[in-house]
């Protein structure tokens, strides 16, 4: 079975340009996460898909950040105008079975 | 906000010994999840708890969810080298069931 995809992993740009993450979720998962890693911190939870609705995006810094799910599968997030605090590994993950999150590798930015 | 404590905040042992390390809140959970997370790639779920004393095993691994529903550890017997890596524990607070939250980590390093 093939595990969460995403592109691209490593991504360098700078202050105030724009970035797009994006995320394959597993096959028949219907919820899809995108979660904020910094360096040296637990991941926090950006923005929460049930299909290709929003359960949960509290925390997602709506002025710069945006996210969609389309046809309720591959999901992408974007960022403009990158602040230098949004360097961070950007996860994205599906679960079929509430909580068992299946974690994608990552997609790191850095921001110069 | 919820927030998870965990405790050591890092670990170097050698192969062989036994770890333990916990994880706790000032709020109630459901739901006590361990993760794992190597070097460069997404959380991998270890092992998920779901009730009040519950006792899990994974292999090496040991989870309890604890009796008041605000801590949950997590023993590895017997380390090995491919242990090495970043120990999350996460959960739903039962005030808000709709969002996963992660704790810090708790780094361990093991020598051969």
């Amino acid at each position: 079975e093939a595990g969460v995809a995403q592109s691209p992993r490593y991504k360098i740009i700078e202050k105030r340009q724009s970035v797009a993450f994006w995320c394959n979720p597993i096959s028949g998962h219907a919820t899809l996460y995108w979660y904020q890693q910094i360096l040296g911190q637990g991941p926090k939870l950006l923005i929460q898909f049930q299909n290709n609705g929003v359960v949960d995006d509290s925390q997602l810094p709506k002025d710069r950040f945006s996210a969609e799910r389309l046809k309720g599968v591959d999901s992408t997030l974007k960022i403009q105008p990158a602040k230098l605090e949004d360097s961070a590994v950007y996860l994205c993950a599906s679960s079929l079975v509430v909580w068992e999150l299946f974690f994608g590798e990552g997609s790191r930015l850095t921001v110069l | 906000g919820q927030q998870l404590n965990q405790s050591p905040q890092s670990m170097f042992i050698q192969e062989g010994e036994d770890v333990s390390m916990n994880c706790t809140s000032s709020s109630i959970f459901n739901t006590w999840l361990w993760y794992k997370q190597d070097p460069g790639e997404g959380p991998v779920l270890l092992i998920a708890l779901y009730k009040a004393g519950e006792l899990t095993s994974n292999g090496r691994l040991t989870a309890q969810f604890g009796i008041t529903r605000k801590d949950s550890f997590l023993n590895i017997s017997a380390s090995i080298p491919s242990d090495v890596g970043i120990y999350f524990c996460a959960g739903p607070p039962a005030s808000n069931t709709g969002k996963l939250i992660f704790g810090q980590g708790t780094t361990l390093q093991v020598k051969p």
